[in-house]
């Protein structure tokens, strides 16, 4: 069955460096998305993605995010200089279509801690 | 404010035993409504999906209720198992929005014992 995948499954870093997310959607799937969960708390919406450009983005994803389908396979989330607060499970998922019915499948997350 | 609510916050049952979650919203105006498993590490799993006109829906030994009229649903599970074990998470989205209508509960944590 086909999955979505994320690497790495944690990543460690330290305050103000860059890091960069990776994401495998499903492979005939056309939107992607972001997502975030501090730990104890709800899964927020960061951005959405489609046709190699972005169609949503929530005030979480400042400045500091941005997104990006460098192939045809890879949909990567970067953090510019990252801050305590953004340690978090961040979750990928994609979807067939764009509709508000449409069923996202999400990714098994990467854990970002930041030092 | 959208707002989902969920309860309760955590759960402990024994294997066999059934067991009913609580989700209430202020969504509006009102498009779905998603239950979703997830497991502990691991991203959430789609349960079901319901819209306005859909008042249950099941997925094996989950049931899911909808009352579009007192914003409530809940998720029924039947002959709980081990596996069962994971938080569930409500998650409303409201209507005209894209991904970033989705509004998402806290979830219950849900823990079988043998």
């Amino acid at each position: 069955e086909p999955e979505v995948t994320q690497t790495p499954s944690h990543q460690v870093t330290q305050m103000g460096q860059e890091v960069i997310l990776r994401c495998v959607p499903i492979s005939n799937h056309l939107y992607f998305y972001w997502y975030r969960q501090i730990l104890g708390q709800k899964v927020e919406f960061l951005v959405s993605f489609y046709n190699n450009e972005i169609s949503e983005k929530s005030e979480i994803f400042d400045d500091q995010f941005s997104v990006e389908r460098p192939d045809g396979s890879n949909f990567t989330l970067k953090i510019r200089s990252t801050k305590l607060e953004d340690s978090a499970m961040y979750f990928c998922a994609s979807s067939a279509a764009g509709s508000s019915y449409n069923e996202q499948f999400f990714g098994p997350g990467t854990r970002l801690t930041v030092l | 404010k959208n707002q989902v609510e969920q309860s309760p916050q955590s759960l402990i049952i024994l294997e066999g035993k059934n067991c009913t979650l609580q989700c209430n919203y202020t969504v509006s105006p009102f498009s779905n409504l998603r239950w979703y498993k997830q497991d502990t590490g691991r991203g959430p799993v789609s349960l079901t999906i319901m819209t306005f006109s859909e008042n249950t829906k099941s997925n094996g030994r989950y049931t899911a209720t909808l009352d579009a009229d007192t914003k409530q649903s809940s998720l029924h599970i039947t002959a709980s198992q081990l596996s069962d074990s994971a938080s569930y998470i409500c998650v409303v989205m409201y209507s005209g929005g894209g991904a970033d209508g989705l509004t998402f509960g806290k979830g219950t944590h849900l823990i079988i014992q043998p």
